[in-house]
């Protein structure tokens, strides 16, 4: 029943490794987002995807590539991973189509701790 | 840009008393957004409360209410009869009903209730 999930919960890995974190939504929502919320519980957007078609793309490092294979899942795959990329990594998801003037309420999944040693 | 700040790091408040949380954004936007979700211990991020920047009238949500200036550009949330499960870290949040949806978050305000 969990509304947006995300797997897996923790991530221990080694500074180089290459990583992906899986975000799944059952809302039939048509928009997804990655934010990041650093050691100081900053939280900044990532990504969104609108029905599997990138909408921001925010000064991220290329080494962070999205992929939507459909409108319920929104993956991120990270490459050569850095001490810098630990964080907790969360996806959310919403309603809205891109339609100017709806209504968003992003509903957030548990998140994903990662931790490069 | 939009930009939005909460100016208390931390607070704490009584178990049973009330607490206001700050937030004020910067914004040209007429028509918008904001949120207040919260962040427990769990880490997993909850909606609180929204409000429409077009509705005069503050939200609320049972022990929860905002007192929305918009001529202020101010958000703030009051949280009545502070309960141990509102222990959290607090985010405001900013949206532009247009282009690309995305929140901008202000830096939290961790709160904490005491028994």
């Amino acid at each position: 029943d969990t509304a947006v999930s995300q797997t897996p919960k923790y991530l221990v890995t080694q500074m180089g490794n290459d990583k992906s974190i899986k975000c799944e939504q059952n809302l039939g929502h048509d928009t997804m987002y990655w934010y990041k919320q650093d050691s100081k519980k900053f939280l900044k957007i990532m990504f969104s995807y609108n029905n599997k078609e990138l909408i921001i793309n925010e000064t991220v490092p290329n080494r962070f590539s999205p992929k939507s294979p459909d409108k319920a899942h929104l993956n991120l795959h990270i490459n050569s991973l850095e001490l810098g990329d630990s964080a907790v990594y969360f996806c959310a998801s919403s309603s809205g189509s891109g339609t100017s003037g709806a209504f968003e309420t992003q509903y957030f999944g548990p998140g994903t701790r990662l931790l490069v040693l | 840009a939009q930009t939005v700040t909460q100016s208390q790091p931390e607070m704490s408040v009584q178990e049973a008393e009330t607490v206001t949380l700050s937030c004020t954004y910067d914004t040209s936007e007429s028509n918008y957004y904001l949120f207040w979700y919260k962040q427990p211990p769990s880490r997993q991020m909850i909606l609180v409360i929204r409000q429409e920047a077009y509705k005069q009238q503050n939200a609320t949500e049972n022990r929860f209410s905002v007192n929305f200036q918009k001529a202020a550009k101010s958000f703030s949330l009051k949280i009545s009869d502070s309960q141990l499960g509102d222990t959290a870290m607090y985010f405001c949040a900013f949206m532009k009903p247009s282009g690309t949806y995305k929140y901008i978050f202000g830096t939290g305000t961790r709160l904490k209730v005491l028994a």
